[in-house]
């Protein structure tokens, strides 16, 4: 089984200040990794996916995320946030084989203020 | 047109009655999902099907039902609504394969009074 924990409900930040939204994962086998965004009043969508490869994987709207094994985190980062990015993220993860359910985090409300 | 449609977008209904949530998608997808979110819980999963013959419960299923009525269309009902059913609940598509992220429809708050 897996699990996904984000370490901070909410996140304030000033507008284009860097940003680490942390996520930790257990899974006795090997996961691929996601992050979801929600903006107000709106579904979750994919803001990027760690499949296999290289660790550092980027997404849209300038937000990347790095992966590191041996500490089962999958952090996500943004150099400079907007006021836009004010939203809550998931992390997720789910078995790479025979994987269909995906286990989502409690979500990190993140607050960018002016 | 979104990809994945979700009606009603906001409900508010009585205890005890009989509700249904209604999903459809436009992306060919095989797989479809029902969450629910809850302030500080995240999603969790309620039903899953793989295909129209293939259904399964997820995580939370206990007063829930759903009917897969084609590839397209996935609906949820709470038989008997309950207070504590109060929550946002979300569709989700996606392909066959691990590897694949889900589309997710706008949601349905729903409201049990």
């Amino acid at each position: 089984a897996q699990s996904v924990t984000q370490l901070d409900s909410q996140v304030p930040v000033f507008e284009e200040a860097p940003v680490e939204l942390r996520c930790n994962y257990s899974s006795s086998v090997s996961v691929y990794l996601f992050w979801y965004v929600q903006y107000p009043n709106q579904g979750l969508q994919l803001l990027l996916k760690y499949l296999s490869g290289s660790t550092l994987v980027k997404g849209i709207n300038g937000f990347e995320a790095e992966f590191n094994k041996s500490q089962t985190s999958f952090h996500l980062r943004k150099p400079s946030v907007h006021i836009s990015d004010t939203a809550e993220y998931f992390c997720a993860v789910r078995a790479n084989t025979g994987g269909f359910k995906t286990i989502f985090g409690a979500g990190t409300r993140l607050f960018v203020k002016a | 047109d979104a990809d994945v449609t979700q009606t009603p977008r906001n409900r508010i209904t009585k205890t005890g009655k009989r509700i249904m949530l209604e999903c459809s998608q436009t992306k060919g997808h095989d797989r479809m999902y029902w969450y629910r979110q809850d302030p500080g819980l995240g999603l969790r999963l309620i039903y899953y099907s793989f295909d129209v013959k293939d259904i399964n419960k997820g995580e939370i299923s206990d007063g829930y039902s759903v009917s897969r009525q084609a590839q397209a269309k996935f609906s949820l009902s709470l038989e008997s609504a309950i207070p504590n059913q109060t929550a946002l609940y979300f569709c989700a598509t996606s392909r066959t394969g691990a590897n694949y992220g889900y589309t997710f429809g706008s949601g349905t708050r729903l409201t049990v009074v």
